[in-house]
């Protein structure tokens, strides 16, 4: 669905530990799916992206996965740190009337803390 | 550092006002993309130029209109401002014409507060 501001999830971890953040996306027709990360003061950072057809895509010491059957995405971080700490929105985009636009549909956000 | 610039970073104006926000996109990107970004509504898209021509429209209003000059620059120009207004907006470009599979890399954005 649309995106909504407030009330923003949160994800507390410890640095060193592993985390996964999940994103829920309505419109079956959406194909393609990206992760960014969106620090205090700036503006979203790509982190990595999937198609439709895969269900799971590793970078580094990141890994999407996509479960299609039940419209869901994560993003897990491994070793996370203090770094890491920022807002991580998931993003649709969709064919549209037979055209690919770069409309991108941005989830709500969650926000994850890493306290050293 | 996307390479996306964005001026200003900060913009405080009164309702009613009128104001341009301006983006340049990474070199060799011909696509720019807006953003609003509010509490309530979250990250929304705004509009998509390519190579200076309307390519995709979201929930722009009718105050807001938006363009790009050959130079690929792009300007968001806000009218007749009203309190909603105030949010933080975002300028994106990528190399083509948004296909899927398409980066969209973001500038830092321009935090417009009416007063």
């Amino acid at each position: 669905g649309e995106s909504v501001g407030l009330h923003l999830p949160t994800l507390s971890v410890q640095e060193g530990d592993n985390s996964i953040i999940n994103c829920a996306y309505s419109n079956s027709a959406s194909d393609y799916f990206i992760w960014y990360k969106q620090e205090s003061g700036k503006g979203p950072q790509f982190i990595i992206d999937i198609r439709s057809n895969m269900d799971k895509r590793q970078g580094q010491r990141v890994t999407v996965l996509l479960n299609k059957t039940v419209k869901h995405l994560s993003l897990q971080i491994a070793a996370t740190q203090p770094g890491d700490s920022a807002v991580y929105f998931c993003a649709e985009n969709r064919e549209a009337g037979g055209t690919s636009y770069g409309k991108l549909t941005f989830g709500q956000g969650t926000i994850l803390t890493v306290h050293p | 550092d996307s390479g996306v610039t964005q001026t200003p970073k900060h913009l405080i104006t009164a309702t009613g006002q009128r104001v341009t926000l301006r983006c340049s996109p990474r070199s060799g990107d011909l696509s720019v993309y807006w953003y609003q970004q509010s509490l309530d509504q979250g990250l929304q898209f705004l509009i998509q130029y390519y190579n200076g021509e309307e390519r995709a429209k979201g929930n722009i209003l009718e105050r807001f209109s938006a363009q790009q000059f050959p130079d690929l620059h792009s300007e968001l120009n806000l009218s007749s401002l009203e309190l909603g207004d105030s949010a933080l907006y975002f300028c994106a470009s990528s190399v083509g014409r948004g296909h899927r599979g398409e980066t969209q890399y973001f500038g830092p954005g321009t935090r417009l507060l009416v007063l």
